[in-house]
């Protein structure tokens, strides 16, 4: 299958400074790519819609302003997490499908955020 | 999209089938059913999905009942590797493969 990879697999920061996460889908272009978060214990939230070279779509709820994300071109988008917080602290996933209607969708390993 | 209710638990010996229900009693006609798992501490992974009839793949078998509003995502022989949080999820045909709407899913443990 399709491979999606990110990095870094983990980060930590302190309080008040950013962090960027990179998603590339390593065989296949990908003009959408999925940005979900997860806490410990629970399951997958969407975050947002990152469209290359649009706008990113944020789900209700999700600060655009804390949550910066950038689709540059066909195989990376990234997520910055800016004047992060402890709370901010979670497990983030991309994920992307091969063609925008298709039937399967490729994750990330996952990038695990610890804010201290 | 429609809700799907899993247990939260369950539990398989090594080498036995496991048998993973799933609960859809207001799905639509044009909504698919796909189960994904997850490994501690992993992304996600795609295992199979359906409409209507059963389906079979080499990881697992879909049986979904006549009327749609259940399905049954079926392992045939379990392993250690296959313990994971395993999420049942209805997805239109329209909507993109990545937009997901995850519940809380069933965390599988395999015994010894």
């Amino acid at each position: 299958g399709a491979v999606v990879s990110q990095h870094p697999s983990r980060v930590i920061c302190k309080s008040g400074t950013s962090v960027k996460i990179e998603c590339r889908s390593l065989d296949f272009q990908a003009t959408t790519m999925f940005w979900y978060r997860q806490f410990p214990k629970k399951s997958l939230m969407l975050m947002a819609t990152s469209n290359e070279g649009s706008k990113a779509t944020y789900e209700q709820g999700v600060e655009k302003d804390k949550f910066l994300i950038n689709h540059a071109s066909l195989t990376l988008s990234t997520l910055t997490v800016t004047s992060a917080h402890p709370e901010d602290s979670s497990f983030y996933i991309c994920s992307a499908s091969l063609q925008p209607r298709n039937t399967e969708a490729f994750f990330g390993q996952g990038t695990r955020l610890t804010v201290v | 999209d429609a809700k799907t209710t899993q247990p939260t638990s369950m539990d398989c010996a090594e080498g036995r089938a496991a048998n993973l229900p799933c609960n859809h009693s207001t799905i639509s006609g044009n909504e698919y059913v796909y189960w994904y798992r997850q490994i501690h501490s992993q992304g996600p992974q795609y295992i199979i999905h359906g409409l209507k009839n059963n389906e079979t793949n080499e990881m697992a078998s879909l049986i979904i009942t006549e009327d749609r509003k259940s399905s049954t995502l079926i392992l045939p022989h379990a392993t250690l590797r296959d313990t994971a949080v395993y999420y049942c999820i209805l997805r239109r045909r329209e909507t993109s493969g990545s937009r997901l709407t995850f519940g809380e899913g069933t965390q599988l443990t395999v015994n010894p």
